[in-house]
């Protein structure tokens, strides 16, 4: 299957300090991916659409100011965590979707896990 | 909006054994219901999928049913092996508009007893 790479795996920072996790799509194009939080022992909740070229859809309730999403080509998107607090440690994860619309295989990278401190 | 349920929460087998997790889905539109397994730490990898024009599709131990009247899904596991042990998603999406967007359940974790 298609490859979605994502780094870093593990980031330890200092509250306050942003921090920026890059996704690619290795063997495929991707216009859109999709980036996710996972906290302990739960499900995967969507946080942001990511759309190359254009500004990228947020879900309810998540703040755009604080989570920069940034897809300036058809193989990578970053998510910037802006002024990190301990809250906001958590698993992040991207996904990106290959195949044409009807068809299309979602494929995700291996997490990021984000420690602020 | 779609709304994706699934069970049991955890499951616990004996090797050798068959795991059944189950799922239901909400929104008739959905056509593609994906299954992912996540490992402690890792990103999810799908590991079947299946299409509503189809009711059931296998790769070797693992197999995957489709209702479409029901609105439910399964992911049947045969001669569970330790390194089965994960949690698994079920997850749907509908057809129509642009985007790809996944509706996920709550997940499974399955244990494989040696």
């Amino acid at each position: 299957g298609a490859v979605v790479s994502q780094h870093p795996s593990r980031v330890i920072c200092k509250s306050g300090t942003s921090v920026k996790i890059e996704c690619r799509s290795l063997d495929f194009q991707a216009t859109t991916m999709f980036w996710y939080r996972q906290f302990p022992k739960q499900s995967l909740m969507l946080m942001a659409t990511s759309n190359e070229g254009s500004k990228a859809t947020y879900e309810q309730g998540v703040e755009k100011d604080k989570f920069l999403i940034n897809h300036a080509s058809l193989t990578l998107s970053t998510l910037t965590v802006t002024s990190a607090h301990p809250e906001d440690s958590s698993f992040y994860i991207c996904s990106a979707p290959s195949g044409v619309l009807a068809k299309n295989i979602q494929y995700f990278g291996a997490g990021t896990r984000l420690s602020v401190l | 909006g779609e709304n994706v349920e699934q069970h049991p929460s955890t499951l616990s087998v004996q090797e050798g054994d068959s795991a059944v997790i189950k799922c239901t889905y909400s929104d008739s539109a959905s056509n593609y219901f994906p299954w992912y397994k996540q490992e402690l730490g890792k990103g999810p990898q799908l590991i079947i999928d299946i299409r509503s024009n189809v009711g059931e599709k296998k790769d070797q131990r693992i197999a995957v049913t489709l209702n479409k009247t029901a609105k439910h899904f399964s992911l049947h596991i045969t001669e569970t092996q330790p390194e089965d042990s994960a949690v698994y998603f079920c997850a749907a999406k509908a057809s129509g508009g642009s985007n790809y967007k996944l509706t996920f359940g709550k997940g499974t974790l399955l244990t494989v007893n040696p």
